[in-house]
């Protein structure tokens, strides 16, 4: 069954370090996403992006934040200069359509010293 | 108005016993309403999911029951097992809303 992979699965960052957290969709989706997840909190949603452009992003997506689709199979999302509130666990996600099933990739968590 | 409230926080249920998840949202612009099922250090995996035409969606031990008039739309595990044990997040989405809102999340644990 085809998943979404996130790599890599760990990492440890020194504040102020910029950090490029990796994802491979789905091979057939066209709909890519993030969220992150702060430890016992609840999934929040980051940014969207289809058709090589952000279609939505949350107010947590400020400056620091962005995404690329550097070729047609990875989705990354690049952290300029991480601050200790970025450790989370961030999720990939995709979908095949726009309101569809939303596949989560495994995560990776970040930690930010 | 975009938010999702899920209760309990926790919930213990005995082997066999039936588990009930509630949340309940506000925006009437949602239109797609998943539940997802988190293991410690994974990600979130669909578990079933329920659009507003309908009032109710069953596959296997998992039910949806969805009041659109309430805004408010449940889960249900029925013969619980030790291996549902896990961290269930509701959420919303929809036409208009491409990113899904979750709940807080309820820790579900399953005592044999």
């Amino acid at each position: 069954e085809p998943e979404v992979t996130q790599t890599p699965s760990h990492q440890v960052t020194q504040m102020g370090q910029e950090v490029i957290l990796r994802c491979v969709p789905i091979s057939n989706h066209l709909y890519f996403y993030w969220y992150r997840q702060i430890l016992g909190q609840k999934v929040e949603f980051l940014v969207s992006f289809y058709n090589n452009e952000i279609s939505e992003k949350s107010e947590i997506f400020d400056d620091q934040f962005s995404v690329e689709r550097p070729d047609g199979s990875n989705f990354t999302l690049k952290i300029r200069s991480t601050k200790l509130e970025d450790s989370a666990m961030y999720f990939c996600a995709s979908s095949e359509e726009r309101v569809e099933t939303q596949y989560f990739g495994p995560g990776t968590r970040l930690l930010v010293l | 108005q975009q938010q999702v409230k899920q209760s309990p926080q926790s919930l213990i249920v005995q082997k066999g016993g039936i588990s009930i998840i509630n949340c309940a949202y506000e925006n009437t612009a949602f239109d797609y309403f998943p539940w997802y099922q988190q293991f410690p250090g994974k990600g979130p995996a669909l578990l079933i999911a329920i659009r507003p035409d309908v009032s109710e969606k069953k596959e296997g031990r998992f039910t949806i029951s969805f009041n659109k008039s309430a805004k408010q739309f449940s889960l249900h595990i029925m013969d619980s097992q030790p291996g549902d044990s896990a961290t269930y997040f509701c959420a919303a989405g929809g036409t208009s809303y491409g990113k899904l809102t979750f709940g807080q999340g309820t820790i579900l644990t399953v005592h044999p």
